[in-house]
Parts: C-alpha cells; sequence; structure tokens
C-alpha cells in the first residue's frame, strides 16, 4: 500500500505571496490532518478533514485553509505568507478517525519564506 | 501550559541501557496515547499507542499509561544507537483531536 504522499517537497515563496500544499493519503484512509512543525514550536495543529468537511481547526490565523476532495485528496493553503511561516507543514491520514486510530504521516512539504 | 508536556531532554543512555520517556497531559478527557518516533529531517513514525491503563508491551518497547496521574511513558529496553531520535508523545482529546508533545530528543551512546 503506497503511504501518504505530499507534493511538493520543497518550496520557496516570498512574503506576501501564496502557496498551495498537496496531501494524498493511504488508500481507503478518509481523515486527513495538517500539522506545521518549526524548532521552537514543535508539531502544532492546524486542521482536520473527514469526508470533505473540517472536522476540527487549531489556533492558526484565517490565512491558513484546507480542503478535502471527494477521493479524500487534501490541499492546504496559505495566503499572504510570512517569515514566520516557514516550516515543515505535514499531512497525516487515518482510516476512520476515531480515537484509537493512528496518524501515518507523510514526509512533509519544506517550507521557506525569503 | 501545553496540552502534553515532555522534557526536551537530551536524554541521554548507554547503549543496551533502558531509556524511560515521559510524558504528561492536562486534559483528563484524553482517549489515547500515541508514541511517535522521529529522525532528524523525517516525518514522525508510529512507535506504539496506548488507550487502558497499564503496560502494553511490543518488542523492546513499553508504553505505560496511568490516567488519574495523566502519565504516559514509553520504556525502551536494549537501547541502540538506531534509537537516538526525538519520541514524540501525543494525546487524543476529548474533541477527537491529536495533540503533540514538544518531544524528547534520546542520545543512545556506544
Amino acid at each position: 500500500k503506497a503511504g501518504v504522499t505530499q507534493t511538493p517537497r520543497y518550496l520557496i515563496k516570498t512574503r506576501g505571496q501564496q502557496v498551495t500544499l498537496s496531501c494524498s493519503p493511504i488508500s481507503g484512509h478518509r481523515s486527513v490532518s495538517w500539522y506545521q512543525q518549526t524548532p521552537g514550536q514543535g508539531l502544532q495543529f492546524l486542521f482536520e478533514y473527514f469526508s470533505e468537511t473540517q472536522r476540527n481547526k487549531g489556533n492558526f490565523p484565517g490565512r491558513f485553509s484546507g480542503r478535502q476532495f471527494s477521493n479524500s485528496r487534501s490541499e492546504m493553503n496559505v495566503s499572504t505568507l510570512e517569515l514566520g511561516d516557514s516550516a515543515l507543514y505535514l499531512c497525516a491520514s487515518r482510516p476512520e478517525g476515531l480515537f484509537d486510530s493512528p496518524l501515518h504521516f507523510g514526509n512533509g512539504t519544506r517550507l521557506t519564506v525569503t | 501550559q501545553k496540552e502534553v508536556e515532555q522534557n526536551s531532554g537530551p536524554l541521554s543512555v548507554p547503549e543496551g541501557a533502558i531509556a524511560s520517556l515521559n510524558c504528561t497531559y492536562s486534559d483528563r478527557g484524553s482517549q489515547s496515547f500515541f508514541w511517535y518516533r522521529q529522525y532528524s529531517g523525517k516525518s514522525p513514525e508510529l512507535i506504539m499507542f496506548i488507550y487502558s491503563n497499564g503496560d502494553k508491551e511490543d518488542g523492546r518497547f513499553t508504553a505505560q499509561l496511568n490516567k488519574a496521574s495523566q502519565y504516559v511513558s514509553l520504556l525502551i529496553r536494549d537501547s541502540q544507537p538506531s534509537d537516538s531520535a526525538t519520541y514524540l508523545c501525543a494525546a487524543v482529546n476529548a474533541g477527537n483531536m491529536l495533540t503533540f508533545g514538544g518531544g524528547t530528543r534520546l542520545m543512545v551512546k556506544p
């Protein structure tokens, strides 16, 4: 079974631009979560989508948004990029999103904002 | 106070020793707990999860959960240099949201 696939692996953007990251979950997984990882803040939850609906949202500004398609693929968008948005963005999927269902992570997208 | 707390380390143990990694959580409604390992530059990979009080063993790894004390731990027996990584504790809260601690860096010295 293929794992979680994230594209692109690396991105360099300029302040003020916007960016879209893509995630394809493991086949059969309907829940997709996004996390931001930085050295100072660790892994921070952005949002979770299940069956095309946002089920949970972390404490990030509205510049961070996402969506999920009918095939469970998900995209995350960040508008008006700031230097502090430089981070590793991780996507993770799980089958049903139940409390005992572990997340499986993709390799991440490393975003650098200059 | 963060929802999930871990000592950032580094925790240094000699090869062959037992490494003990600890985690506390603040949300009493947390239902299940996961341990992930993350090598530098890589994404987190699942080691094991636990949701019942007590111990759960998987090979060299043992997870321990004490809900009364809001405490989770991971023991690694016969530690190897390849176990050197950052270990992340995560808790699923009552809202079914998975929150991670800051991670503990483990160094196993040959």
